[in-house]
């Protein structure tokens, strides 16, 4: 069965310091990756996917995430943190069909 | 721009009672879904519809039930609410464009619901 697991429950960082927020899965066969971001009383947005192609992944408000095969994981980064990055981050994951499963969330604090 | 609508965000019910969370898309999407969200425990699928009037249990389906009379509608039902409903409630939807695994969840903004 697909997982995923997300390490750490909080991560600090001060503003323009990179972020790293981690990721790890596991599937059977080739997996879809996500990263969503959930602000203060708001549903969950989307941020990046990966599907195939380059390990590189550049998405929304500066972030990217990379695709690591042999270590299963999907890193979320960003080169210099901002204080309106704060939020709670989703890694997901779909191997096939219409079920997206969810890491447990970590929530980012970025400190001016 | 995109919108998946749910109709309350907070909702407080007593035990017992038959709950009924609407959500409604105007994206034309084929796929809907209900998670629940709880601290620590991330998003859990509860039920999903890739269809009008088809519906798939999902990983936590104990309790719940669905209704998808109309594409754009998605509800999900509470038949006798208890106090570990508890939580908060996310809507999504998606499109199918014949690489269905390849597209993103749309998210609601949440219903916070308080089974007392």
């Amino acid at each position: 069965a697909q997982s995923v697991a997300q390490p750490e429950d909080q991560v600090n960082v001060a503003e323009g310091n990179p972020l790293t927020v981690k990721c790890t899965y596991s599937v059977s066969g080739n997996p879809y990756l996500f990263w969503y971001v959930q602000y203060p009383n708001r549903g969950l947005q989307f941020l990046l996917k990966y599907i195939t192609g380059d390990n590189l992944v550049k998405g929304s408000y500066g972030f990217e995430a990379e695709f690591n095969k042999s270590q299963t994981s999907f890193h979320l980064k960003k080169p210099s943190a901002l204080v309106s990055d704060s939020a709670l981050y989703f890694c997901a994951v779909r191997e096939g069909g219409f079920k997206t499963i969810f890491g447990a969330g970590t929530r980012l604090f970025v400190k001016a | 721009d995109v919108k998946v609508t749910q109709s309350s965000r907070y909702l407080v019910k007593r035990t017992g009672e038959k709950v009924f969370l609407e959500c409604v898309q105007d994206m034309d999407h084929e796929n809907m879904f209900w998670y629940r969200q709880d601290p620590g425990l991330g998003l859990r699928l509860i039920y999903f519809s890739y269809d009008v009037k088809m519906k798939e249990k999902g990983d936590i389906p104990e309790g719940y039930s669905v209704s998808r009379e109309k594409k754009e509608r998605f509800s999900l039902i509470l038949e006798s609410a208890s106090t570990n409903q508890t939580s908060m409630y996310l809507c999504a939807s998606s499109s199918y464009s014949g690489q269905v695994q390849m597209e993103k969840l749309f998210f609601g903004s949440g219903t916070q619901l308080s089974v007392l």
